[in-house]
């Protein structure tokens, strides 16, 4: 099974700052198409998770252009340009290469 | 809009089985693979079991296979989550995800269910 690795466990954060999230993963999640099969949800309190970002970069419909995915092969980040109230919540990475499906342990974002 | 309701979900002893059901809504849900995913109570996200668009490739977590069976029924909109041999480890929310077209992505979600294992 691929292992995905998120840091930092807990972010805290400041309104109108930037914030940062790492996933590493335990292979390369590049396949020969260029696609890096990296998603990225966020699952704010008492909700279901939502998808972000796909494919390592494309974000999801709706999802604001002050998030963004990058990285490629083994080590991805996730950038909140920055950050709003809204955005509080868990965030998540998931390889979807190949089955079985693997998600990171989760970064909780919260406001300081 | 694209719409996912799961139902089922309830207090169950080990041992025992139960039945998820996830109604769709809002796309041609035959197109369209489709994901069960779970949360145990304070963890994180486990994925569960995958099926494709006409129900004829199946494949499940390693912890689930054998007592578990993801199926569909197209005519009505219907995804099911039939679960055997429970175990006190399976109480979680149980949630249904849409898959995007073309590869494993879980694009929509719904709600989720709580099943509880429990003597």
């Amino acid at each position: 099974d691929i292992v995905m690795i998120q840091s930092p466990l807990s972010l805290p954060v400041t309104p109108g700052e930037p914030a940062s999230i790492s996933c590493r993963s335990g292979q390369s999640l590049l396949r020969g198409n260029a696609y890096n099969y990296l998603d990225w949800y966020l699952q704010k309190p008492g909700q279901s998770p939502q998808l972000l970002i796909y494919m390592g970069s494309n974000r999801a419909s709706g999802v604001p252009d002050r998030f963004s995915g990058s990285g490629s092969g083994t080590d991805f980040t996730l950038k909140i340009s920055r950050v709003e109230a809204e955005d509080v919540g868990v965030y998540y990475c998931m390889q979807t290469l190949e089955i079985p499906l693997t998600f990171g342990g989760g970064t909780k974002v919260e406001i300081k | 809009q694209v719409q996912l309701l799961e139902s089922g979900g309830g207090v169950v002893q080990p041992g025992r089985s139960l039945r998820l059901s996830c109604e769709a809504s809002g796309f041609t849900f035959s197109t369209y693979g489709m994901h069960w995913v779970r949360q145990a109570p304070g963890k994180g996200l486990e994925w569960v079991a995958v099926i494709s668009n006409d129900g004829s490739n199946k494949n499940y977590a390693d912890s689930v296979k054998g007592r578990f069976t993801i199926s569909r029924d197209n005519s009505k909109n219907m995804l099911y989550l039939q679960m055997s041999s429970l175990r006190l480890e399976d109480t979680a929310v149980y949630f249904c995800a849409k898959r995007r077209y073309g590869d494993y992505t879980h694009d929509h979600w719904g709600q989720g269910t709580l099943v509880t294992v429990s003597s």
